[in-house]
């Protein structure tokens, strides 16, 4: 059975920084396509950043809204995501869900893990 | 981006009746490899998304067979031929022919 567990979220300053994990089971992490998607408040879905797998020399995709403040990065030794987020906004408060899932697909999520920014 | 609009926004249904949810695309999502990658998720309330359907009508494992997926190009359907209890929640579609993924804005299924 494939799981994704996500930790790392809490209540964070504008401006500030966190690092989100997400550890995974059950699936073959090194060859898996790893998402991130997020869920604002009472909102829809919005796909955040994907990495592909180092053998495909782990590219990275951004959302525009995230680019440049957040980092995506995986240890394949750890079968673990993770999620660096820099220069927090308020309109990144949202449940952050690891996925999983093909180049041009989404299958498995985690349960998430909240994010909130406010001062 | 492409951009995918569901209808109807709320879907007040009563249990034992049929329910259909629409999804479009501002773009067509056929890939030139033929395939044609649109998802729909069910999230039930306080729980993450649950993938349904892959690939416009491919049902994943454990799906009931009361749900199906239909469309082409830019149109696509999401069909319950029966609603039961536990379908009540959010419907989202979502297109991966396109980058970046893209998800519809939901539509919210409860019981009259």
């Amino acid at each position: 059975e494939v799981q994704l567990v996500e930790s790392g979220g809490a209540l964070v300053k504008p401006g500030g920084s966190l690092r989100l994990s997400c550890t995974t089971s059950g699936l073959n992490f090194i060859n898996a396509y790893m998402s991130w998607v997020r869920q604002a408040p009472g909102k829809g879905l919005e796909w955040v950043a994907r990495i592909r797998t180092n053998y495909e020399g782990g590219t990275i995709e951004y959302a525009a809204p995230v680019k440049d403040r957040f980092t995506i990065s995986r240890n394949d030794s750890k079968n673990t995501l993770y999620l660096h987020l820099d220069s927090l906004k308020t309109e990144d408060t949202a449940i952050y869900y690891c996925t999983t899932g093909t180049f041009r697909d989404v299958d498995y999520w985690g349960q998430g893990t909240l994010l909130t920014v406010t001062s | 981006d492409v951009v995918m609009t569901q209808s109807p926004l709320s879907l007040p249904v009563t249990l034992g009746q049929p329910a259909s949810i629409s999804c479009r695309s501002s773009q067509s999502l056929v890939h030139s490899d033929g395939n044609t990658y649109l998802n729909w998720f069910h999230q039930r309330p306080g729980q993450s998304p649950r993938r349904l359907i892959y690939k416009v009508s491919n049902r994943d494992s454990g799906v009931p067979d009361r749900f199906s997926g239909s469309g082409s190009g830019t149109d696509f359907t999401l069909k319950i031929s029966r609603v039961e209890a536990e379908d009540v929640g959010i419907f989202y579609c979502m297109q991966g022919t396109h980058w970046p993924l893209t998800f519809g804005g939901g539509t919210k299924v409860d019981i009259k």
